[in-house]
């Protein structure tokens, strides 16, 4: 069972357009990372999320942690071309042996079409 | 600053075939991992160590063996290579395991034929 799901798997838009990927769970995570991921390079870290029902803005990305912090959403408005990549989201889980561990989904595909 | 440094990028094995994927960091966390990839699987713990001569296993260690003998390199062996061993393996480390920030390499490629 996968402990973070991630929705949708493989998404393929316009320039411009806008969209959200998701990252659900039933248990509860003390944070919750999001990271892209560009092709042959590893995955770099674009935000951290703590409090339930923060939101945090990075540009033109938007994330947000659930108010139960089970789950979390980035927003992405006017993609670009540069977006395109592997969003991947990780959570710690707030309690239980190797809490500091991190899970890891299984990625949402971004590709923005010029 | 090179930060975490993966060799080789690409690698190929027969079946039963050993080899050492090396992972070294300038950047003197304790916290290194090793995680391997999967389509459709995301990204997998296999073993971690939160400090020189300690190590320990994470999600999918059969197979695998580490250790930690300085603060900055943390090699991961395959000792007798098999087709399921092929992925894309990453190297992580952080300041400390608690640390949010977590630093990724830029992975090997294995293929175990």
């Amino acid at each position: 069972t996968q402990l973070l799901e991630q929705s949708p798997q493989f998404l393929s838009i316009q320039e411009g357009e806008n969209l959200t990927v998701y990252c659900n769970s039933s248990s509860v995570f003390s944070s919750l990372q999001w990271y892209r991921q560009e092709p042959g390079e590893g995955p770099v870290l674009l935000v951290t999320v703590v409090t339930g029902g923060e939101v945090k803005k990075l540009k033109r990305l938007t994330f947000q942690f659930g108010d139960a912090r089970k789950d979390s959403s980035l927003h992405i408005t006017a993609a670009q071309p540069g977006d395109t990549g592997l969003y991947l989201c990780a959570g710690r889980l707030h309690s239980g042996a190797g809490s500091y561990q991190l899970t890891f989904g299984k990625g949402t595909k971004l590709s923005v079409i010029p | 600053n090179a930060g975490v440094t993966q060799t080789p990028k690409f690698q190929v094995l027969k079946t039963g075939q050993s080899m050492t994927l090396q992972c070294a960091q300038d950047m003197n966390h304790e916290y290194m991992s090793w995680y391997r990839q999967d389509p459709g699987m995301g990204l997998r713990l296999i073993h971690y160590s939160v400090g020189a001569g300690i190590t320990d296993q994470g999600e999918v260690p059969n197979g695998y063996n580490v250790s930690r003998s300085t603060t900055e390199d943390f090699p991961l062996r395959l000792l007798s290579a098999a087709p399921s061993q092929t992925s894309v393996y990453f190297c992580a480390s952080s300041y400390n395991p608690a640390n949010e920030k977590l630093f990724f390499g830029s992975g090997t490629q294995l293929s175990v034929l």
